[in-house]
């Protein structure tokens, strides 16, 4: 089945520590998007890519970064300038460059230790 | 600035009743709004998808409804299930900046038996 994989589901980090994300999509889709998520609160856009070897800051992207070397992959590295990461992490896609995602995977849960 | 504004937060029902879930948006220009059913630790799952000119929209036992005059959209579940127990997300468009999408806060709603 067609779709996108996420992991680790759960995740944690120490201070100081950077820390990737995997998200991979079998979808054939150009776009992918990383969004957070906090309780309570709507989705908030990380950072997004069109197309391989080009990708675009979103409303929160300060202490993340991302790279899109393959169209399938699209890892998030929330380093450690990222003052405040405990939050749920949800990586989405879509056919076109219309910055709509119409799939989402199933997240990676990040907690500070 | 673009917003999406959910109620109730929360919502407890009885398996068999129905309900109804209230979104009001600021976005403008409005491209299209979506109804996302998320369930815990998942990632969301699109429900229905309306446009300018679509008032009305059936997915099942859900059915979304739009008002683009007054910018209210609401989320109707009939017979609800214990499966219905999830949190339900109003998301709008703008033609503005990309078509980039605004989130509510989303409703969690509960079914008990």
């Amino acid at each position: 089945d067609g779709g996108i994989t996420q992991s680790p589901k759960y995740l944690f980090r120490k201070e100081g520590q950077n820390v990737t994300l995997s998200c991979e999509q079998n979808l054939n889709h150009d776009a992918m998007y990383w969004y957070r998520q906090d309780p309570g609160q709507g989705l908030r856009l990380i950072y997004y890519s069109q197309i391989v070897n080009d990708f675009q800051k979103g409303d929160i992207a300060e202490g993340y970064s991302v790279s899109r070397e393959k169209k399938e992959s699209f890892p998030l590295t929330v380093t450690s300038a990222q003052k405040n990461p405990t939050a749920f992490y949800l990586c989405a896609s879509s056919i076109g460059r219309d910055n709509q995602p119409q799939h989402f995977g199933d997240g990676t849960r990040l907690s500070i230790l | 600035k673009n917003q999406v504004e959910q109620s109730p937060q929360s919502l407890i029902i009885l398996e068999g009743k129905n309900c109804t879930l209230q979104c009001n948006y600021t976005v403008s220009p409005f491209s299209n709004l979506r109804w996302y059913k998320q369930d815990t630790g998942r990632g969301p799952v699109s429900l229905t998808i309306m446009t300018f000119s679509e008032n009305t929209k059936s997915n099942g036992r859900y059915t979304a409804t739009l008002d683009a005059d007054t910018k209210q959209s609401s989320l109707h579940i009939t017979a609800s299930q214990l499966s219905d127990s999830a949190s339900y997300i109003c998301v709008v468009s703008s033609k503005n900046a990309g078509n980039m999408l605004t989130f509510g806060g989303g409703t969690r709603l509960m079914v008990k038996p």
